[in-house]
């Protein structure tokens, strides 16, 4: 199975600030890679696919980059409504694994 | 408008069987993928498989062979994920998700989430 690892685990931020989430493959995946937002008590929501396109919806401060091995996530200016948990899953190759997640919280 | 609606929630003897619903609808059922994530209490989310638009072929993350059947009704337009032989482990928020298809993959709509409690 492809193991995906997320760092960091655990990020504290201000409003307004730059944040960055990095996703490790353990093998090369191209860009089949989805980032998802996890709220406490709710489905996950996707953000981004194939890497680098964003899901309908979802608002321009998000983005994605990376191909192979790594990728990010970025949020260019963190909104209050962004506190939350994200994850990666990789969509290579059966079984679609999912990183360990990435929680964000409020400094 | 798209929407995915799952069984409520279910407490189960360790041993026993469960069986999720979900039912799709606003989307046209047979042209999708459908995918099955769980979550146990406190922790990340994890693949347990996926059934293709026709419920022809499946394909299970293998921790769960041999305890998973997922299968789809077109008439209904539900999907169904049967986990057997259960155990406190398996305590977890079950979700089903469609996916995006053609050449890029991500579940782009969600269930609301299946609460199922494996206890003594």
């Amino acid at each position: 199975d492809i193991q995906l690892t997320q760092s960091p685990s655990f990020l504290s931020a201000s409003v307004g600030d730059r944040v960055t989430i990095t996703c490790r493959a353990s093998q090369g995946i191209s860009s089949y890679l989805a980032w998802y937002q996890q709220k406490p008590g709710k489905a996950p929501k996707l953000l981004i696919y194939a890497a680098s396109t964003l899901q309908s919806g979802v608002p321009s401060r998000f983005s994605g980059s990376g191909s192979g091995t790594e990728f990010t996530l970025t949020i260019s200016s963190l909104q209050p409504e962004d506190f939350a948990t994200y994850y990666c899953q990789q969509v290579n190759s059966y079984p679609w694994t999912f990183g360990q997640g990435t929680k964000v919280e409020i400094k | 408008q798209v929407q995915l609606v799952q069984s409520g929630a279910e407490v189960k003897k360790p041993g026993a069987s469960m069986n999720i619903s979900c039912k799709a609808s606003g989307f046209t059922f047979t042209k999708y993928y459908i995918h099955w994530v769980r979550q146990a209490p406190g922790q990340g989310l994890e693949w347990m498989g996926i059934i293709n638009p026709s419920g022809s072929s499946t394909s299970y993350a293998q921790r769960f062979q041999g305890r998973v059947t997922m299968t789809r009704d077109t008439s209904t337009s539900t999907v169904y994920m049967q986990l057997s032989s259960l155990r406190s482990e398996d305590t977890a928020v079950y979700y089903c998700a469609r996916d995006l298809g053609g050449t890029s993959n991500g579940g782009d709509y969600w269930g609301q989430g299946t609460l199922v409690t494996v206890s003594s």
